[in-house]
C-alpha cells in the first residue's frame, strides 16, 4: 500500500521568512495530493491540494510543487506570518480508487513573530 | 462550522469496557472515515465507508468496529480488544467520486483509558 514520509516533523522560522515542508510517497498510482492544516485544538481543514496533471499550484502565499518522476511533493510558504503557525499534514490518494487519503506523520510549524 | 459533528467531546474508559464514539454529518455525503491521531504519528486510517451498509478496513482497523446503517450516521466502537486506545479520533466524510476529494472533520473526541 501507499506509504507517505514528511519532512520535517517540527520547522521553526520568523515572521517573513519562507517555510517548505516536502513529503515523499511510495505508490506510482497515486495522483492526488492535499495539504491538511490543523491549528492547535481545531480539527484539520484543507489548504491546498494538487493533482498529478499539474506540476504546480498556487493560492496566494501558499504553493505545492509535485514531481511524478522522484515522487515528491512540497509546501511552500512565502512570507510567513504567526497565524501560519500549525501543524501541517501532506497526503496522497489514487483517484478513482478507494478513496482513501494516506497522510504523512505531519510538520509543526511554528512562526516567531 | 458545522455539518459533521462529533461526540463526546471527552471519553473515559475503563479496563475492559467498549465505548462508541458517534459521528453523524449533513452534508449528505456518501463516505466517512474514522481517523486516530497519536502525537508524532499523523492520522492513522482506522475504517472507512463509501455507501451505507458497506464498510472497509483501514490500517489499524483491529481492536475497533464500525456500522453504516444510516448515510448521516458512522459510530466506532473502541472495543476491550484495543489494547492501546488512548488517543485524539477524528471523524470525517466527503462526496464520493472524482472532482470531491476535499475531506471535512469533525471536531475530535479525546479517548482515555482509567
Amino acid at each position: 500500500g501507499e506509504n507517505v514520509e514528511q519532512h520535517p516533523s517540527t520547522l521553526s522560522v520568523q515572521e517573513g521568512d519562507s517555510a517548505v515542508i516536502k513529503c515523499t510517497y511510495s505508490d506510482s498510482a497515486s495522483n492526488y495530493f492535499p495539504w491538511y492544516k490543523q491549528e492547535l485544538g481545531k480539527r484539520p481543514q484543507l489548504i491546498i491540494d494538487i493533482r498529478s496533471n499539474v506540476g504546480e499550484k498556487k493560492d496566494q502565499r501558499i504553493a505545492v510543487t509535485l514531481n511524478k518522476t522522484a515522487k515528491h511533493f512540497s509546501l511552500h510558504i512565502t512570507e510567513t506570518q504567526p497565524e501560519d503557525s500549525a501543524v501541517y499534514f501532506c497526503a496522497a490518494a489514487t483517484q478513482g480508487g478507494s478513496e482513501k487519503l494516506v497522510f504523512g506523520k505531519g510538520t509543526k510549524l511554528t512562526v516567531n513573530p | 462550522d458545522g455539518g459533521i459533528t462529533q461526540s463526546p467531546k471527552y471519553l473515559f474508559r475503563k479496563e475492559g469496557q467498549n465505548v462508541t464514539l458517534s459521528c453523524e454529518q449533513n452534508l449528505n455525503h456518501d463516505a466517512m472515515y474514522w481517523y486516530r491521531q497519536d502525537p508524532g504519528q499523523g492520522l492513522r486510517l482506522i475504517y472507512y465507508s463509501q455507501i451505507v451498509n458497506d464498510f472497509q478496513k483501514g490500517d489499524i482497523a483491529e481492536g475497533y468496529s464500525v456500522s453504516r446503517e444510516k448515510k448521516e450516521s458512522f459510530p466506532l466502537t473502541v472495543t476491550s480488544a484495543q489494547k492501546n486506545p488512548t488517543a485524539f479520533y477524528l471523524c470525517a466524510s466527503k462526496d464520493f467520486g472524482q472532482g470531491n476529494e476535499k475531506l471535512f472533520f469533525g471536531s475530535g473526541t479525546q479517548l482515555s483509558v482509567l
